[in-house]
């Protein structure tokens, strides 16, 4: 079984502050998706990562995809009330297996 | 479009009830999930559904039937509520063919059985 742990579980913030979060696994994916969810909400894609090494930017948002394609990391900059929400990463293990493995996701709270 | 639509926002059942929670999308997506997303669990699979006519199981299935008529449509049905199934529900659908199974989820259900 194909696990993704993120961490933290929870973070809160001051606005204008850095953050990073992480999900990790000891399983390779073909590819990495993160999630935000905002409360009463349903999760929305961010982005994907495929290759390994890659990194995606989202205005302040920087994903990165481990070399070995079983870790990634969000960092956000200078953090906004407007990011506020569970973060969840999302792996697929590709080829014809359509199920994805979610992580349990992180909790960021950005305080005015 | 719409995009995934869910019907209803809210429910409350008692034990023993039945009902169907409703999922449709207009984006002509072949593939639709359910998840259960409960504290501290993150998202679990129920059932999905690669197209019209063909199901199946999930990580997490007792208790839930499923059937694809159409494209559209996604009911997910609850034969005898427990209060083990009170969670909040999300219906998603993805595109056949890319290989990343991106998912377009909907807004959810949240479930209470007393």
């Amino acid at each position: 079984t194909q696990l993704l742990e993120q961490s933290p579980q929870f973070l809160s913030i001051q606005e204008g502050e850095n953050l990073t979060v992480y999900c990790n696994s000891s399983s390779v994916f073909s590819s990495l998706q993160w999630y935000r969810q905002e409360p009463g909400e349903g999760p929305v894609l961010l982005v994907t990562v495929v290759t390994g090494g890659e990194v995606k930017k989202l205005k302040r948002l920087t994903f990165q995809f481990g070399d070995a394609r079983k870790d990634s990391s969000l960092h956000i900059t200078a953090a906004q009330p407007g990011d506020t929400g569970l973060y969840l990463c999302a792996g697929n293990s590709g080829g014809s297996n359509y199920k994805l493995t979610f992580g349990k996701g992180t909790l960021l709270t950005v305080n005015p | 479009n719409a995009g995934v639509t869910q019907t209803p926002k809210f429910q409350v059942l008692k034990t023993g009830q039945s009902m169907t929670l409703q999922c449709a999308q207009d984006m002509n997506h072949e593939y639709m999930s359910w998840y259960r997303q409960d504290p501290g669990m993150g998202l679990r699979l129920i059932h999905y559904s690669v197209g019209a006519g063909i199901t199946d199981q999930g990580e997490v299935p007792n208790g839930y039937n499923v059937s694809r008529s159409t494209t559209e449509d996604f009911p997910l049905r609850l034969l005898s509520a427990a209060p083990s199934q009170t969670s909040v529900y999300f219906c998603a659908s993805s595109r056949r063919g890319r290989s990343y199974n991106e998912q377009f989820f909907g807004p959810g259900t949240r479930l209470t059985v007393l």
